[in-house]
């Protein structure tokens, strides 16, 4: 089955910027999505990939968190990183060889 | 405004089985684009996913878990339920339905209900 492998911490002083890699076999020709959750919360989407392979955030979330995607890394960046970006982010793929989804194995994201 | 709400038992004792129902609203089940899945997640550990069904009814399964789980939706009460058999207090955990939009084959999880914690215990 498709692996997932997220560095279990980040940590990053406020105002830096955060790097979350998501490590997979060929994860470059994936759409990779992103979760953030803060203790005692639901998960929420901070960017997905469309059809286009583009990345997008949902409505509400800040312009600070970007995607990349190639090779066997795909990578959230959280610029200008604030105290409230404190959380566990976890990646996910669509395994379509076993129509499921995979989620990483999660980063938790300290601000110092 | 999508929404998502699990509800069942928040103590169960081991070996029964579980019951969680998820109500949604804001979207519709039969939406060809929109599905389900069940998500867990143990305390301080990683999410865990366990069941989806897909808009046209057909389910997919954990492999791990796969024998021990039933999902199934009711489209007229907007509701997905997912029943786990034989549980154990490994299975303490909380669980979490939420909706997948599906694009090209992919699918990604936006939004999520908030949770409902299950604790296995005699």
């Amino acid at each position: 089955s498709y692996v997932l492998t997220q560095p279990p911490s980040v940590s990053v002083a406020p105002g830096k910027t955060a790097r979350i890699t998501c490590g997979g076999n060929n994860i470059g020709s994936k759409s990779v999505h992103w979760y953030q959750q803060k203790p005692g919360q639901a998960p929420v989407m901070v960017m997905y990939y469309d059809s286009d392979y583009d990345s997008d955030r949902p409505s509400g979330i800040p312009e600070r968190f970007s995607g990349s995607n190639s090779g066997n890394t795909a990578t959230l960046t959280i610029s200008r990183v604030e105290a409230g970006d404190e959380a566990d982010y976890y990646c996910q793929v669509w395994d379509s060889s076993s129509d499921h989804p995979v989620f990483g194995t999660g980063t938790k994201v300290t601000v110092l | 405004q999508v929404t998502l709400k699990e509800s069942g038992p928040v103590l169960v004792k081991p070996t029964e089985t579980l019951t969680l129902t998820c109500t949604v609203s804001g979207f519709s089940l039969s939406n060809g684009r929109m599905g389900v899945s069940w998500i867990r997640q143990p305390p301080g550990k990683a999410l865990e996913w366990l069941a989806h069904i897909f808009s046209n009814d057909e389910k997919s399964y954990s492999t791990s878990l796969k024998s021990r789980l039933t999902i199934s939706k009711d489209t007229s009460k907007s509701q997905v339920v997912l029943t786990m058999t034989n549980m154990d207090p490994v299975d303490t955990a909380t669980y979490y339905c939420a909706r997948a939009i599906a694009v090209s084959g992919d699918n990604w999880f936006d939004p999520w209900g908030q949770g409902t914690l299950v604790t296995v215990s005699s």
